[in-house]
Formats: structure tokens, sequence, C-alpha cells
């Protein structure tokens, strides 16, 4: 079956910060990739798609690349900041009959001033 | 303002005591979906619909009922509540569900369930 498999948090940064949180995936076919952000209270918001091999996710200085190759969808931002704190989570659709998201267990980020 | 509403956000309740927590999308979304979150295991999928009067099992869907009689909404009924359902539980709405492709899910805020 289908699995997403993404770093162990949490992890904390300073601001301005480097952030990579690593996302590789099993799944059948070609699956749409995904990562969504759970700000505290709410619930999840997308943040970022590719739904081919090579494409690039972007939004709001948050990138993921698509590849296929290592099965990988690795989220980066180069300067992170106190509002980007949130829970990040990777998950895929495999398309068909599939009629739901799959997610990894999530990261939690803190972003310190 | 577009969303997906729940309702309540806190419950706290004892075993066995039927509850009803409710979704309603004001989108016109034809796909509406039940997940609940637990440390360690992330979001995992109870119930879906894709229309009125369709509705299909997630991954555990053991000791859930869900209806779909208007588009709208998408109750989540648990019938005899056992304290292994406590959890915090989204209820999501998409346009269509087509392998995600341009239809994201839209979430609520949650419900924190507490079975004692």
């Amino acid at each position: 079956g289908n699995s997403v498999t993404q770093m162990e948090g949490p992890v904390t940064l300073s601001e301005e910060a480097f952030l990579t949180i690593n996302c590789t995936y099993t799944a059948t076919g070609y699956p749409s990739l995904f990562w969504y952000v759970q700000y505290p209270g709410e619930g999840l918001q997308l943040l970022l798609k590719a739904t081919k091999a090579d494409d690039k996710g972007s939004n709001k200085g948050f990138e993921a690349t698509y590849r296929k190759e290592t099965t990988s969808f690795h989220l980066e931002k180069g300067s992170v900041q106190v509002s980007d704190s949130a829970v990040y989570f990777c998950a895929l659709n495999s398309g068909g009959s599939n009629y739901k998201l799959t997610f990894g267990k999530g990261t939690l980020l803190t972003v310190n001033p | 303002e577009a969303q997906v509403t729940q309702n309540p956000r806190y419950l706290i309740t004892v075993t066995g005591k039927k509850l009803t927590v409710t979704c309603s999308q004001n989108m016109n979304h034809e796909y509406m979906s039940w997940y609940r979150q637990d440390p360690g295991l992330g979001l995992r999928q109870i119930y879906y619909s894709m229309n009125v009067e369709v509705t299909d099992k997630g991954d555990v869907p053991e000791g859930y009922k869900v209806s779909r009689k208007e588009k709208r909404n998408f109750p989540l009924i648990l019938e005899s509540p056992s304290p292994n359902q406590t959890s915090l539980y989204f209820c999501a709405s998409s346009l269509l569900f087509l392998g995600g492709s341009n239809s994201p899910l839209h979430f609520g805020n949650g419900t924190r369930l507490t079975v004692t």
C-alpha cells in the first residue's frame, strides 16, 4: 500500500535559518504529492503540490521538487520566520479509485527569534 | 467566506453515550471526508463521501458512522464511544476528488474528543 515517511521532529531553528524537511514515499503508479501545514489550533492548509515527476511546487517561499528516481518530495525554505512555526505534513494520492490522502506523521517546526 | 465548519470544537463524554460531530461546508463541494489525528500516527481517514447518498469506508471506520443526506453536511456519528476514540477529528471537503489534481482538500478547525 501507499505510505509516506517524513523526518521526525521536532525541528527547532533560528529565524532566517535554512529549512529542510525530508519526505519519501511508497506508492503505486504516479502519485500526486502535497505538503500541508497546520498552525496551532487550526486545520490543515495546502502549502504546495506537484503532480508529476520533476515538477516543483512553491508557495510562500517554500519549495519542493517531485523526484521520482529517489521517491522524495523534500520541503525547503531559504530563510524561515517565526510565523512559519507549525506542523508540516507530507501527503500523497495515487489516483484512480484511491479517494484519500495518505499522510506522513507530521514534523513540528519551531522558529525562534 | 469559504469554509468548513465543525462543531463542537471540544467534547468530553463518557463511554457508551452516543454523540454526533457536525460538519458543514459552504463551497458546494462534492467530496467530503473525516480524518482522525493521533500523536505519532498522523492523519488517518475514517470515511469519505463522493456525493449525496454516496459514502465509503476509509482506513479506520470501526466504531463510526456517517451520513450524506445533503451536499453541504457530513456528520460523524459515534453510536457507542470508547476511550480509544479519544482523538482530534478533522472534516475536509474538496470540489472533486480526481486523484488530487486541482481540487485541494479544505479542512475544518478540528474537534477534540475525549471519551472517559
